[in-house]
């Protein structure tokens, strides 16, 4: 029983598609994460919603839009995919965003190739 | 500004301790955290210390927490081939409660 999954795991796809990546936790979390992981490794935050409520919208393009449509989920659209996206997009949940140790759990990752 | 500093590359060999060090910025970081990313896989908690500790130690793992220089140390004793992969640093950051994660450090075994 995976935990925090995400789909689809590869996505390839050409400059200027729309796509979606979605996300599913199944452990009763209140709060959701989208990270992005570029090919250095580096691991910053993009988006955070609290019970479907967006808590952190970090300075991202509008081509990116979250929607969470109940608080075990939540998805990443991505418009007019440009080839600086290409990265490695993970999901996490956590129990809270307020009070706590706010432990994080990831999904596997989704790694995105735009040509 | 928000920054978790650590080196990007740590080498040991198998069976001695790896240290990885990590500098934060926010002091009033009230969680401080270690991950752990293996090769195509995402993040996984190692583990975390409260501020309130300087130490923590579950295993082969100790976590050494200086406040005052914002400093946190992972120490990883008998480091097998196993622990090869890349360990992130991250802080809570306090004033709005969101994880930010050091650029994270490779840490490869040698025979």
């Amino acid at each position: 029983d995976t935990a925090v999954s995400q789909t689809p795991k590869y996505l390839v796809t050409q400059m200027g598609n729309d796509k979606s990546i979605k996300c599913e936790q199944n452990l009763g979390h209140d709060t959701m994460y989208w990270y992005k992981q570029d090919s250095k490794k580096f691991l910053k935050i993009m988006f955070s919603y609290n019970n479907k409520e967006l808590i952190i919208n970090e300075t991202v393009p509008n081509r990116f839009s979250p929607k969470s449509p109940d608080k075990a989920h939540l998805n990443l659209h991505i418009n007019s995919l440009e080839l600086g996206d290409s990265a490695v997009y993970f999901c996490a949940s956590s129990q809270g965003a307020g009070g706590g140790k706010n432990i994080q759990y990831f999904g596997a990752g989704t790694r995105l190739s735009v040509l | 500004g928000e920054d978790v500093e650590q080196s990007l590359f740590l080498s040991v060999r198998e069976g001695d301790s790896s240290v990885i060090n990590c500098t934060y910025t926010d002091s009033s970081s009230t969680y401080l955290y270690w991950y752990k990313q293996e090769p195509g896989a995402g993040l996984q908690l190692l583990t975390y210390i409260f501020s309130n500790m300087d130490m923590k130690q579950d295993q082969r793992l100790t976590v050494l927490l200086n406040k005052k220089d914002k400093h946190l140390s992972l120490r990883i004793a008998d480091t097998q081939t196993g622990d090869s992969a890349i360990y992130f640093c991250a802080e809570r950051w306090g004033r709005d409660d969101k994880i930010i994660f050091g650029k994270g450090t490779r840490l490869h075994i040698l025979p």
